[in-house]
């Protein structure tokens, strides 16, 4: 009930290309979806967060998309660059103080 | 600082010693957390604290591990006889807490090589 699956475990795109990383889970209380982006040698960092009254967010070129009834919820990241280059957590948390469930991580590579 | 502060940055121990990993999280934030993130995989979490509330030690490997909050601020996370699979980087976060924005601020991290 507290586990959020992510996928896939490691992705390579050409520059401009646009990847999709897909997350679900299964406790149906979560209500809050961030991402956090990690570059190498840092502690990783909020990117992007949605809750289940949207189905959709976007700031810049990063979008999340939300499928509350099959439990899913993805990333893409449009126009993608070299300097996206990074590893990319989904988590989960129900807003009143539970912990941040973390999905494994997915590594990126754009190339140039 | 602005941000969480982790000490060390890094830190190798011999095999069977007892190392102190210490986080200094954002002031005024009364959740915090620890995890760890072995060599390209995800954060696992370890342990997890909110204000005065006990803490949530379900992540918690083992009894060789265990974490204090002092005074609701500073926290340490102690592993008393290393052993060689508890080579990982350390994760400090801390957040807002039980409020309406739960963004988790990570530190860099400790990295902690047993050999």
């Amino acid at each position: 009930q507290q586990q959020v699956k992510q996928s896939p475990q490691s992705l390579i795109v050409q520059k401009g290309g646009i990847p999709i990383i897909n997350c679900a889970y299964e406790n149906t209380a979560f209500d809050y979806f961030p991402w956090y982006q990690q570059f190498p040698g840092k502690g990783p960092a909020l990117l992007i967060a949605i809750r289940p009254d949207v189905s959709e967010k976007k700031e810049g070129r990063f979008t999340i998309s939300f499928n509350k009834s099959a439990k899913q919820f993805s990333l893409h990241i449009m126009d993608s660059q070299p300097g996206d280059s990074a590893t990319y957590f989904c988590a989960a948390s129900i807003l009143g103080g539970n912990k941040l469930v973390f999905g494994a991580g997915t590594i990126l590579r754009v190339k140039s | 600082g602005a941000g969480v502060s982790q000490s060390p940055s890094n830190k190798v121990t011999e095999k069977g010693k007892d190392v102190e990993l210490r986080c200094d999280p954002i002031s005024g934030h009364t959740a915090l957390y620890w995890y760890r993130q072995s060599l390209g995989q995800g954060l696992e979490f370890l342990i997890y604290f909110q204000g005065n509330s006990a803490p949530d030690k379900s992540g918690l490997p083992s009894d060789r591990f265990s974490a204090e909050r002092t005074g609701g601020s500073v926290s340490t996370l102690t592993i008393q006889r290393t052993q060689q699979e508890d080579s990982a980087v350390y994760l400090c976060a801390s957040s807002l807490g039980p409020s309406r924005n739960t963004e988790a601020f990570f530190g860099q991290g400790t990295r902690l090589t047993v050999v």
